[in-house]
């Protein structure tokens, strides 16, 4: 079974601090993605990979960065962590040029 | 891409066929309808996507119109465990590397006994 996997499913941070969300995935996709979904908003789309190395920003990208030394492996940093990045963050996966995403099972992020 | 336009919320009954409408009446002649659901706590899951003639697979049906203004995703025999928020999507293949997708607010399907 293809499969996205997220570091943690629950993580609490300090705000200041700078948190790292790995995410990794299993098929051999080319693009990987990054979400936040917060209630009334839907999902947003923070970053975008479609290859080793290259990043492309989404919608909200401020406060963010990512990092694909992998294929398999797309990161998002929050640099110094804000409580305004208290979110639900989701990883998917999908093969260059579609759209069928696989998506993680995500992770919570509280940031006091 | 093409705005979709989709209700707030559904009921439907255990057993019975859901319809989940969704409006697309600015879709262009290369774009897809995408329809993804999200369970409670989990991530989407993509279910099925079509351009113009009608779909089915194991999780659900996709009619689209003639016109292809707007699509139906109907799951056949709908059980509690369908009870998610469904989105439509619009999207057009042709864009190079960047196969990126906006999801908007969706439908909230319950499903109930």
């Amino acid at each position: 079974d293809v499969k996205v996997t997220q570091s943690s499913r629950y993580l609490v941070k300090r705000t200041g601090e700078k948190v790292f969300l790995e995410c990794v995935q299993d098929m051999d996709h080319e693009n990987m993605f990054w979400y936040r979904q917060d209630p009334g908003l839907g999902l947003r789309l923070i970053y975008f990979s479609y290859d080793v190395k290259m990043k492309e920003k989404g919608d909200i990208p401020e406060g963010y960065s990512v990092s694909r030394e992998k294929k398999e492996r797309f990161s998002l940093i929050l640099e110094s962590a804000s409580t305004n990045q208290t979110s639900m963050y989701l990883c998917a996966s999908s093969l260059l040029g579609y759209y069928g995403y696989t998506f993680g099972s995500g992770t919570r992020l509280t940031v006091v | 891409d093409a705005k979709t336009t989709q209700p707030t919320s559904m009921d439907c009954a255990e057993g019975r066929a859901a319809n989940l409408p969704c409006n697309h009446s600015t879709i262009s002649g290369n774009e897809y309808v995408y329809w993804y659901r999200q369970i409670h706590s989990q991530g989407p899951q993509y279910i099925i996507h079509g351009l113009k003639n009608n779909e089915t697979n194991e999780m659900a049906s996709l009619i689209i119109t003639e016109d292809r203004k707007s699509s139906t995703l109907i799951l056949p025999h709908a059980t509690l465990r369908d009870t998610a928020v469904y989105y439509c999507i619009v999207r057009d293949l042709n864009t190079g590397t960047a196969s990126k997708l906006t999801f908007g607010t969706g439908t909230r399907l319950q499903v109930t006994l």
